[in-house]
């Protein structure tokens, strides 16, 4: 069965540090999303990507983050200037439409931010 | 607006008892997906079952099902013949016309030898 992967699984990065979290959706996706799970709390969009663009955006994805797909396949989150609160599991998504099914979540990858 | 509430932050059941977990939504979207996702404590989300809002019928997949009732909706998870390894926290979600996620704050179940 087609996965979406996410690496690494988990990143310790010192506040202030830039850091860039890998995602490499299912190949014949066009959608694909970051969320955010903050320990103990419930998963929360962040952005969604379409089309080489940034389609919708929650009010967490502030100035600090910035997403990019750099070729085709990776699909990367870049939080430019790391704090405490941003130590949460990141989730990578994608999906093939916009169709209410046909939604895969990455494994996650752990930030600590120290 | 789009709301998903589980009221259960946890529950406790047998190993091979049946257990429910609640999950309640509220959208203004005609055609809208229900799921389930278990996160064991290794973090991962594992999907678990879906639920189209014009299905006629209750989906189920394995010892999953989904309790569909439109008109309260609400979209509970029962789960049968409850194993150790069933033991973990699950969310209830929903997705609408627009393409992202809302999720439930959790409900963490624990299966008792």
């Amino acid at each position: 069965e087609p996965e979406v992967t996410q690496t690494p699984s988990h990143q310790v990065t010192q506040m202030g540090q830039e850091v860039i979290l890998r995602c490499v959706p299912i190949s014949n996706h066009l959608y694909f999303y970051w969320y955010r799970q903050i320990l103990g709390q419930k998963v929360e969009f962040l952005v969604s990507f379409y089309n080489n663009e940034i389609s919708e955006k929650s009010e967490i994805f502030d100035d600090q983050f910035s997403v990019e797909r750099p070729d085709g396949s990776n699909f990367t989150l870049k939080i430019r200037s790391t704090k405490l609160e941003d130590s949460a599991m990141y989730f990578c998504a994608s999906s093939e439409s916009r169709r209410v099914g046909g939604y895969t979540f990455g494994s996650g990858t752990r930030l600590t931010v120290v | 607006a789009q709301k998903i509430t589980q009221t259960q932050p946890g529950m406790f059941v047998q190993e091979k008892e049946a257990v429910t977990l609640d999950c309640t939504y509220d959208t203004s979207d005609p055609s809208y997906g229900l799921f389930w996702y278990k996160q064991p404590s290794s973090g991962e989300m594992i999907f678990l079952i879906y639920q189209g809002s014009y299905d006629q019928q209750n989906a189920t997949e394995g010892r999953y099902s989904l309790n569909f009732q439109k008109a309260r909706k609400s979209a509970n998870l029962v789960i049968s013949a409850s194993q150790l390894g069933d033991s973990a926290m699950y969310f209830c979600a929903m997705k609408g016309d627009f393409n992202k996620f809302y999720f439930g704050s959790g409900t963490k179940l624990n299966v008792k030898p």
